[in-house]
């Protein structure tokens, strides 16, 4: 099966710019999660989604950052202004449980992710 | 998010050495516990998992022991390669990843 789909992979941007990044899940993955991995760190939950809605978004900087995951398929996750501290690969995953909805051991599938800086 | 803490940061080793790399969390309710190993410009990639019904699973040179009363797991790859060089974490699923720091493993020829 074709994996997770991210574009772009890089990308550089001013501070207090504006930035899209896109990803594709897995066909037929109900849920899409949103990871920053900053450079040393482990992966940070920003945001997940189950089909089309919004599950969690406690961490995700509400004030920059923003997502929407419309037709419960592909997704884009917006930050603007763009601040240094956002420099950070970003990574999108998605899962799929029994009957769509989110399963504790379901293995996440990630894509390579879009390493952005922040200059 | 759940803490996981995770050791050692680095590891090197003799290539044909064993690798261990060991976590530890909070939460007594997790039940869970993925690996995932990153190599260089990709995502991470899921290796192996445990349930907390297990106390120890094993696929080829690679294990997870899981001691739930002490609350940590380890991560065990014997007869390292140097394709085994990545950056390896530990993780918690509550219905959400939880990821540890990270471990560099480098594997010396």
């Amino acid at each position: 099966e074709a994996g997770v789909a991210q574009s772009p992979r890089y990308k550089i941007i001013e501070k207090r710019q504006s930035v899209a990044f896109w990803c594709n899940p897995i066909s037929g993955h109900a849920t899409l999660y949103w990871y920053q991995q900053i450079l040393g760190q482990g992966p940070k939950l920003l945001i997940q989604f189950q089909n089309n809605g919004v599950v969690d978004d406690s961490q995700l900087p509400k004030d920059r950052f923003s997502a929407e995951r419309l037709k419960g398929v592909d997704s884009t996750l917006k930050i603007q202004p763009a601040k240094l501290e956002d420099s950070a690969v970003y990574l999108c995953a998605s899962s799929s449980g029994p009957n769509g909805r989110v399963d504790l051991w379901s293995g996440y599938t990630f894509g390579s992710g879009t390493r952005l800086t922040v200059v | 998010g759940e803490n996981v803490e995770q050791h050692p940061s680095t590891l090197s080793v003799q290539e044909g050495d064993s690798a261990v790399i060991k976590c530890t969390y909070s939460d007594s309710a997790s039940n869970y516990f993925p690996w995932y190993k990153q190599e260089l410009g990709k995502g991470p990639q899921l290796i192996i998992d445990i349930r907390s019904n297990v106390g120890e699973k094993k696929d080829q040179r690679i294990a997870v022991t899981l001691n739930k009363t002490a609350k940590h797991f380890s991560l065990h790859i014997t007869e390292t390669q140097p394709e085994d060089s990545a950056v390896y974490f530990c993780a918690l699923n509550d219905y959400k990843l939880s990821f540890g720091a990270g471990t560099t493993v480098t594997v010396r020829a």
